[in-house]
C-alpha cells in the first residue's frame, strides 16, 4: 500500500519563502511528483524527482531523499497567484500511475 | 495543439443511475489515466488505458469501467451510482513512458 503525508494548510506573506514537506511510504518507488491545483481547476505539473537531490526551476525547487522517503517543494518570492493546493504524488513504476497525498493549501497574504 | 478536454463539465445524477464521462487526450498522447478527486482530497487513481487496453487499475469496484478509442480519447462509465461517487473526475493524458501527465479540467459529478 501507500501512505503519503503532507501538511493540510500553510500561510505565508507575499515575497516570502514557503517549504512544503511530503513523506511517503510505498511498496516500490519510481519517482516523486509535485502538482499545483488552483481551486476548481485541473492539477498542473510542477516537478518530477527520480534521484536524490535538489531540482530547481525558477521560483520553485523540489528536493528528494529516497532513503528517508522525504521530499519538499520550496516556493520562493511568493506571489498572490501562488495561493493554491500543492499535491505530492508518487509513482511505483514507469507507467506513472500516481498516488497522491491529500494536498497542502497554501494561502499567500499581502 | 489542443489540450486535454473533458465533457460534461458538471453532471447531476441520482443513486442507482449510470453515467458516462468523456475525455479527449492531448494531440500525440496515447495513454489516458482517470482519477477521482473527492472534496478536500488528492486525486485517487482509477485506471489507465494504453492503445485501447486497460493498463492497470486502482482500488475501485467493477462498476467503474472504461474504454479507449483508436483516436486515444476515452470514456469512464460508472454503474449503480452511490452517493460517495460524488467527486471531481479527472483524466490525464501522456505519451507512454513519459512522466509528465496533462490533466483535463475535470467533470464535477453530484449524486443525489
Amino acid at each position: 500500500g501507500q501512505n503519503i503525508d503532507q501538511p493540510t494548510e500553510m500561510t505565508a506573506t507575499e515575497g516570502a519563502i514557503v517549504q512544503i514537506n511530503c513523506t511517503y511510504q510505498t511498496s516500490g518507488f519510481n519517482g516523486l511528483f509535485w502538482y499545483q491545483q488552483h481551486a476548481g481547476e485541473a492539477p498542473t505539473f510542477l516537478s518530477y524527482n527520480v534521484l536524490d537531490g535538489l531540482e530547481e526551476k525558477g521560483r520553485f525547487s523540489s528536493f528528494l531523499s529516497r532513503s528517508k522517503g522525504y521530499s519538499y517543494l520550496l516556493l520562493k518570492e511568493l506571489q498572490m497567484k501562488d495561493s493554491a493546493s500543492y499535491l505530492c504524488a508518487v509513482s511505483r513504476s514507469n507507467d506513472y500511475k500516481l498516488s497522491f497525498g491529500a494536498g497542502t493549501t497554501v494561502t499567500v497574504r499581502a | 495543439e489542443t489540450g486535454v478536454t473533458q465533457s460534461p463539465t458538471h453532471l447531476i445524477k441520482t443513486r442507482g443511475q449510470q453515467v458516462t464521462l468523456r475525455c479527449s487526450s492531448q494531440s500525440g498522447h496515447n495513454t489516458v489515466s482517470w482519477y477521482q478527486q473527492a472534496l478536500g482530497q488528492g486525486p485517487q487513481f482509477i485506471f489507465q488505458y494504453y492503445r485501447e487496453e486497460e493498463n492497470g487499475r486502482g482500488n475501485f469496484p467493477p462498476r467503474f469501467s472504461g474504454l479507449q478509442f483508436p483516436n486515444y480519447s476515452s470514456e469512464l462509465n460508472v454503474n449503480a451510482l452511490e452517493l460517495d461517487d460524488s467527486a471531481l473526475y479527472l483524466c490525464a493524458s501522456s505519451e507512454k513512458g513519459s512522466p509528465e501527465q496533462f490533466f483535463g479540467p475535470g467533470t464535477r459529478l453530484t449524486v443525489l
